[in-house]
């Protein structure tokens, strides 16, 4: 049974700072990784999509590298802004039979500060 | 283009009692899902449905939860009766084909309290 760990749970760093979230999972048998970000009150909304041939994936200021085989992937992300503060989730697709299923980590709490 | 559709936002009931929600996803995507959010958690997968087919309800209470997409486009998830514990949110996610390297795109959720 796949498990994702997220850590930490929660961050808070002043804003134009540089930082990580990491992400780890137990079964290196994924089709890809995702990283999304949740917003209070809201869904999730897809950030980046590493599939499992690729290292990483970059966005604006956001990044995200992938090492299937230690079973790591991590979120950076460049001078912060307050805007930035949600909670940010890790999902890895995984084969389950006949379908493909997504195995979400329980999220990492971001707050920038001004 | 139009996102994925979710009602009510919130709902409050008491243990016992029913509830269903309704999702409607963006237009022409085959692949409908629905996961559960408890507070603290990541989401869970609890059915998956391709056009109004079942494709995975491994995590579904089925003695408790039932889920429908007639005609493959809406779809509604129903609780009867509901527990302590199914005060979650309720997400409802789509995706065009349900292929892997495919992102789903999720609504805003319905935010279920159950007293």
């Amino acid at each position: 049974k796949q498990e994702v760990t997220q850590i930490p749970a929660a961050l808070s760093v002043p804003e134009g700072e540089n930082l990580v979230l990491n992400c780890s999972f137990t079964d290196s048998a994924i089709y890809n990784l995702q990283w999304f970000r949740q917003d209070p009150g809201k869904g999730l909304t897809s950030l980046l999509l590493i599939q499992s041939s690729q290292r990483e994936q970059t966005s604006g200021r956001l990044n995200a590298s992938l090492d299937k085989s230690s079973g790591r992937s991590t979120l950076y992300i460049a001078a912060s802004q307050p805007g930035d503060s949600a909670t940010y989730l890790c999902a890895v697709m995984n084969s389950g039979g006949s379908n493909y299923k997504l195995t979400f980590g329980k999220g990492t709490l971001l707050t920038v500060n001004p | 283009e139009a996102g994925v559709a979710q009602s009510p936002r919130y709902k409050i009931i008491e243990k016992r009692q029913s509830v269903a929600f309704w999702c409607n996803p963006i237009s022409g995507h085959a692949t409908l899902y629905w996961y559960q959010q408890i507070l603290g958690q990541g989401p869970k997968l609890l059915i998956q449905f391709q056009n109004n087919g079942v494709v995975d309800d491994s995590q579904l209470p089925k003695d408790r939860f039932s889920a429908e997409r007639l005609k493959g486009v809406d779809s509604t998830l129903k609780i009867q009766p509901a527990k302590l514990e199914d005060s979650a949110v309720y997400l409802c996610a789509s995706s065009p084909r349900g292929w892997p390297q495919e992102t789903q795109y999720f609504g805003p959720g319905t935010r279920l309290l159950v007293l």
